[in-house]
């Protein structure tokens, strides 16, 4: 079965920019999507479709796709950006969906 | 603004089984396909399965012999059965929207608040 990795941490000063990435085999050839998930809270679409945004969410966060890596890029990271965020793909062989681990960003 | 919310017993025995119930409001449950995910503590996402208005699923190969997921249209819900719980079992349960498959992909674009479910004697 397909299977994504994400780094399980990634550090930040604010203001500066930080790289999650999920990697998969040819991810590129897939479209990749990403949740924010707060503590104690539900996970939040926050890209779809590698590169577009759902209303509300801030032009800060940016997605790219590529070869065989996704990257959620959050640009003048804030401290309300501290969460985890998960990378997602749809299985079309098993028509199921594919997570990644899962990525704690923190907010130095 | 499409709202849904999980309900059902916190706490299962090991061998029982897990119940839960997923109302939508703020939209209809036509149309879209809606699913089963579920999170241990301090682990990632796992999706249970999902259904659609009209009753068909798909569900997570791991957990096919032990669930079942079911669709009341005229209430606006749908619910979840695992059997045979055991400890492992023991997860934050969210409901949440699928959109239609477009091309070789899709996405869930609304979730419910979660509700922590223990297997314990």
């Amino acid at each position: 079965s397909y299977v994504l990795t994400q780094p399980p941490s990634v550090s930040v000063a604010p203001g500066q920019t930080a790289r999650i990435t999920c990697g998969g085999n040819n991810t590129g050839s897939k479209t990749v999507h990403w949740y924010q998930q707060k503590p104690g809270q539900a996970p939040v679409l926050v890209v779809y479709d590698d590169s577009d945004r759902p209303s509300g969410i801030p032009e800060r966060l940016s997605g790219s796709n590529s070869g065989n890596t996704a990257t959620l890029t959050i640009s003048r990271v804030e401290a309300g950006d501290e969460a985890e965020y998960f990378c997602q793909v749809w299985d079309r062989s098993s028509d199921h969906p594919v997570f990644g681990g899962g990525t704690r960003l923190t907010v130095l | 603004q499409v709202q849904l919310q999980e309900s059902g017993p916190g706490l299962v025995k090991p061998s029982e089984t897990l119940s839960l119930t997923c109302t939508v409001s703020g939209g209809s449950i036509r149309s879209f396909y809606w699913s089963w995910i579920r999170q241990p503590p301090g682990k990632g996402l796992e999706c249970i399965g999902y259904i659609y208005h009209s009753g068909s699923t798909n569900y997570n190969p791991s957990l096919k012999s032990r669930v079942s997921i079911s669709v009341d249209t005229s209430k606006n819900q749908f619910s979840l059965k695992l059997y045979s719980v055991t400890a492992a079992d023991t997860a934050v349960y969210y409901c949440a929207r699928l959109l239609p498959i477009v091309g070789t992909t899709t996405h869930f674009d609304y979730w419910g608040q979660g509700t922590l479910v223990t297997v314990s004697s």
